[in-house]
């Protein structure tokens, strides 16, 4: 079954609010990814977190790992346009979540 | 590089018939993933590969099947279609790494669009 869980499922926000998605894993992981897929594209790589309370910064995206390696977010700050899409994770066994679907108002 | 890619871009199937989804890297990559994705359910991982030669279940493994004969190739079947494999397949590649724990960054292809009818 799946191993990860994604919330929230949908997320509108207008255009320069924050956005946050959380994966959170029923068993310790030894690692966990991030995917943006863009409408009608594919899934990119965006991170990948390996270390106990790790945080990772990419411009307007931070990116934790919890100290017990079960829980995870994506936070993105000032949301633009740009960031329309679905943002997945997935576990160290390779199974994604369900993703989160990101709208942004104008 | 062209990096991953997969074809053919859409097809139409009549239920009961076969086809092969080819995906293709350069990037001298190990490991390949086949996955389809369905509105709601995100990606699931049908078979993958660690390498030339070998092949494994995921978790929808069922009504496919999959070869590696080559390691810059990775071929799904689909011996008899039906309605229920209308879905948008993704071929992925990655290298291993062992500071990852075995799994690393996936490289996606553009995906084929498939419906049968």
């Amino acid at each position: 079954g799946q191993q990860v869980m994604q919330i929230p499922q949908y997320q509108h926000v207008q255009e320069g609010e924050d956005f946050t998605t959380y994966c959170n894993s029923s068993t310790t992981l030894s690692n966990i990814q991030w995917y943006k897929q863009r409408p009608g594209g594919h899934p990119v790589f965006l991170i990948q977190l390996v270390k106990s309370g790790e945080v990772k910064k990419q411009k307007r995206l931070t990116f934790q790992f919890g100290e017990a390696k079960k829980n995870s977010s994506l936070h993105i700050t000032a949301t633009q346009t740009t960031d329309v899409g679905t943002y997945f994770c997935a576990d160290d066994k390779i199974i994604f979540g369900k993703g989160t679907r990101l709208h942004i108002l104008p | 590089n062209a990096g991953v890619t997969q074809t053919p871009k859409f097809r139409v199937l009549k239920t009961g018939q076969s086809m092969t989804l080819l995906c293709a890297q350069d990037m001298n990559h190990e490991y390949m993933y086949w996955y389809r994705q369905d509105p709601g359910m995100g990606l699931r991982l049908i078979h993958y590969s660690v390498g030339e030669g070998t092949t494994a279940k995921g978790e929808v493994p069922d009504g496919y099947n999959v070869s590696r004969l080559k390691k810059q190739n990775f071929l799904l079947g689909l011996e008899s279609a039906a309605p229920s494999q209308t879905s948008v397949y993704f071929c992925a590649s990655s290298y291993p790494s062992r500071l990852a724990g075995f799994y690393n960054e996936q490289f996606f292809g553009p995906g084929t669009r498939l419906t049968v009818l």
